[in-house]
This record gives structure tokens, sequence and C-alpha cells, in this order.
């Protein structure tokens, strides 16, 4: 069974690099079929697509955070990564990541990351 | 890039039926989408993808209570029998080449 697990501080400051990884369990991140991906959810409100990420490293981000979003992949330990800067109050939010074919079929359980002084 | 326009709002009483729509925007009719359920305090979950043939395939375990249909540029989810695990938001979602995009979802509520 795939199992997806966000980890990292719940707590980031303004200004600051937000940072999450995402473990895989359960499948191998490196398989062929697959992308893997990061989603949003302020407080309240609707989902939001913050990138994408090929085990080769392939990236494709959403245009609205390109210019401070960085996800990266580790194939050695199954995991994939979320660098996001210059993080405002507008950045809190649940982060999910995921697996995706040409949609998100595997979400983990999410992570809330908020963003305070 | 295409957009995905969802009703906020839906109600239903248990036991009945409902059809939650996701409609796609002008040039992009013939795009699939997937159907995602949000319970209360839990990650989404998917439900299934669907093309505008209205031909669908669910993801593993999907109850048979839900079905998937179109029309032009609509996106249909339907549910039947309705139970109270089905009070959740929903969420449409689509893709082109280099972008996933979601709808601003719909919330169920079971009376």
């Amino acid at each position: 069974q795939l199992q997806l697990q966000e980890s990292g501080p719940g707590l980031v400051k303004p200004s600051e690099t937000l940072s999450l990884t995402c473990t895989v369990s359960g499948g191998s991140i490196s398989s062929s079929t697959y992308y893997w991906g990061w989603i949003r959810q302020p407080p309240g409100k609707g989902l939001e697509w913050i990138g994408s990420i090929y085990h080769s490293g392939n990236t494709y981000y959403n245009p609205s955070l390109k210019s401070r979003v960085t996800i990266s992949v580790d194939t050695s330990n199954n995991q994939f990564s979320l660098r996001l800067s210059s993080v405002t109050a507008a950045d809190t939010a649940v982060y999910f990541c995921a697996r995706k074919t040409d949609h998100f079929d595997y979400w983990g359980q999410g992570t809330l990351v908020t963003v305070t002084s | 890039q295409p957009v995905l326009t969802q009703s906020s709002s839906a109600s239903a009483s248990l036991g009945s039926s409902v059809k939650l729509t996701c409609t796609l925007s002008s040039g992009h009719r013939n795009y699939l989408i997937a159907w995602h359920r949000q319970q209360p305090g839990k990650a989404p979950r998917y439900l299934m993808k669907l093309d505008g043939s209205g031909s669908y395939n669910k993801g593993s375990g999907v109850p048979d209570r839900f079905s998937g249909s179109s029309s032009g540029a609509d996106r249909y989810l339907s549910i039947s029998n309705l139970q109270s695990e089905d009070e959740a938001d929903y969420y449409c979602e689509t893709w082109d080449s280099y972008t996933q995009v979601f709808g601003g979802g719909t919330k169920l509520t079971v009376l």
C-alpha cells in the first residue's frame, strides 16, 4: 500500500524559507509512471497546486509561485522536498504531497505550516 | 490554462442522490478531469478520472454509489444512496502539459 508522509517545521518566520520533505513508502519514487507533487490548502480555502517533479529531476511549477519555489528529489531515500522562500502570512496552509499520473491519485495526510513571527 | 468552475455548495438528504457539476473553461471543453473527496479534517481522496464522453475510471475501493458523466464542457459526479460520510468538500482537477488546476470545490451537506 503506497503511503506518503510529509515532515518539517510547523512554524516559519516571515521572510524565511519553508522546507518540507515527503517520504514515500510502499512504492518507488523512481517509477517511470509517476510524477510527484506538492499541493497546499490555506485554512478554510480550496486546493492550490504548487509544483511537480519527476525522478529525473524534471520540474513544473505553478506560475504564481515559480519565483519562490524549488522542488527536489532524493531517489536514494525515496523522498522529495519543497522549499518556498520569502514566506508571508499568506503562505500559512496545510501542505500535501501526492503522487501524480496525469492527475493526483494518492495523497499524504498533510502538514500545517504557520507563518508567524 | 484551463479554469474549472464549481458551485460553492450543495445539499441533499440521507439516502437520496446528488449530482455535482464541474465546468471547464472555453477552449478546454474536451479536457479530462479527476474528482476528489475531502472529508472534514482529512486529506483529499481520489475518486475517479472522467473524460468528455462520460467514460470514467474509479480509484481503488471507491464505492459503486459514485459515478461520472459528461455533457459538453460540464463534468458531473453523481452520488446515490447518500451516506453521512459523503458530507465533504468535492474538488475537480484538470491538467495540461505543464500545469495542474483545481476547481474551487463544492461543499456537500447531507441533511
